[in-house]
């Protein structure tokens, strides 16, 4: 099976301007998380979905969104974009997201705000 | 709540020595431990994996992890290093009981010396 992907891979942005990045999830997985990785506080969860319903959510502004379509694949958009934005956003995919499941990671979107 | 410690952020070893890097963790119910790497510019790679089976785990590329509930410690071991195992390693607890909730440690860099 395919892993999971991201796109893009590498973005640069200004301050203010907004982005929306991809996550494919393994094939037949309908879980799909999303994770920001900077040096400062390492990987922090943004949000999960499951079958095209946001199911947690983890402490970022409202700034930050998501969704899922009807064939598992996700986006994540974030919108007025600041300095601190600048990450390695990481998407994990797994069958149900249960407990105890293994999530399959992606490569990542690195985002730079300029 | 559940918590999960990594006791070191850098660890350095020789070449063909052990490693060893520490997690200890949180949890008011049964836990399920992950341990992932991360090589520079790379998504995370699933090393291995304990929930409630085996107390030894071994996963992939000769680490394995015992799982230790007296001391609520998932220490993660290989016996001989390699200079390919350069990078950090993420130890992660979700805990049962729902809908997978994910804590990550602060990561543990692994430098190995030539």
């Amino acid at each position: 099976k395919a892993g999971v992907t991201q796109t893009p891979r590498y973005l640069i942005k200004t301050r203010g301007q907004q982005v929306t990045l991809s996550c494919s999830p393994i094939s037949g997985h309908r879980s799909v998380s999303w994770y920001q990785q900077t040096p400062g506080q390492g990987l922090q969860f943004l949000f999960e979905y499951f079958s095209e319903t946001q199911r947690n959510k983890g402490n970022f502004p409202g700034r930050f969104s998501g969704r899922q379509f009807s064939n598992s694949r996700s986006e994540m958009n974030v919108s007025t974009l600041e300095l601190g934005d600048s990450a390695l956003y990481l998407c994990a995919s797994s069958f149900t997201g249960t407990s105890g499941e293994t999530q399959y990671f992606g490569p990542g979107t690195r985002l730079l705000v300029l | 709540a559940q918590s999960v410690t990594q006791l070191d952020s850098h660890v350095s070893v020789s070449e063909g020595t052990p490693v060893l890097l520490r997690c200890n963790y949180s949890s008011s119910y049964s836990p399920s431990l992950f341990w992932y790497v991360q090589h520079p510019n790379k998504g995370l790679q699933l090393l291995l994996k304990y929930t409630s089976a085996a107390t030894l785990v071994k996963g992939i590329n000769g680490f394995e992890a015992e799982f230790k509930k007296s001391e609520t410690s998932f220490h993660l071991t290989k016996p001989s290093a390699h200079m390919s195992d350069a990078a950090e390693y993420f130890c992660v607890v979700t805990f049962s009981g729902g809908y997978q909730k994910v804590t990550f440690g602060i990561g543990t860099k692994l430098q190995v010396i030539p």
